[in-house]
């Protein structure tokens, strides 16, 4: 059974920081990760898609890395703003098809 | 636009009464999905159709039954509402290609009084 754990739960940091959250899954075999942003009271909202080919994605102030043989992945945020606080959250789908596991999420405090 | 929809946005509702939640996606995805975030923000799934088709039913009481008319559409019905289902339901969806990623809806506040 595919297990995900986010840490930390909580982050807080000054506005214009370099921080990176961290994703562990204990099963390898993955075809993906995807990484999401959560507004207080709002959806998800897809940021970054890794193929479990590819060692990492890239989009604007954010990097995200897969090492499936470690059972990691990262989201590296530039120069953080207090826009970035949300929180963040990995999924991992499993070799069964149609299930995705959760990661519990980090929630992240950007403070001016 | 291209999206996953669902419907309503909010439900309040009594202990007893029978709902339900709508959600529609455009994309031309053919797996959908149904998930519970409760209140300590955790993401479980419920249900998972792939072409209309039932492939993940989780421990979930039977008073939830997902229904699939086409594989544009997934609805949850829910019987017999208790305190406890008290949760954001999200729908989501995903492409027939294993490495596609997931679309969310913005979700569907329920609670029961």
């Amino acid at each position: 059974k595919q297990e995900v754990t986010q840490i930390p739960a909580a982050l807080s940091v000054p506005e214009g920081e370099n921080l990176v959250l961290n994703c562990s899954f204990t099963d390898s075999a993955i075809y993906n990760l995807q990484w999401f942003r959560q507004d207080p009271g709002k959806g998800l909202t897809s940021l970054l898609l890794i193929q479990s080919s590819q060692r990492e994605q890239t989009s604007g102030r954010l990097n995200a890395s897969l090492d499936k043989s470690s059972g990691r992945s990262t989201l590296y945020i530039a120069a953080s703003q207090p826009g970035d606080s949300a929180t963040y959250l990995c999924a991992v789908p499993n070799t069964n098809a149609g299930k995705s596991t959760f990661g519990d999420g980090t929630t992240l405090t950007v403070k001016p | 636009d291209t999206a996953v929809s669902q419907t309503p946005k909010y439900l309040v509702t009594q202990m007893g009464n029978d709902k339900s939640i709508k959600c529609e996606q455009n994309l031309g995805h053919d797996t959908m999905y149904w998930y519970k975030q409760d209140s300590k923000k955790f993401l479980k799934i419920m249900f998972s159709y792939n072409n209309k088709e039932l492939i993940i039913n989780e421990t979930v009481p039977n008073r939830f039954s997902p229904k699939s008319p086409d594989k544009a559409h997934l609805n949850l019905h829910i019987n017999s509402l208790e305190l406890g289902d008290s949760a954001v339901y999200f729908c989501a969806s995903s492409p027939k290609d294993r490495g596609g990623g997931y679309t969310f809806g913005s979700g569907t506040r329920l609670t029961v009084v």
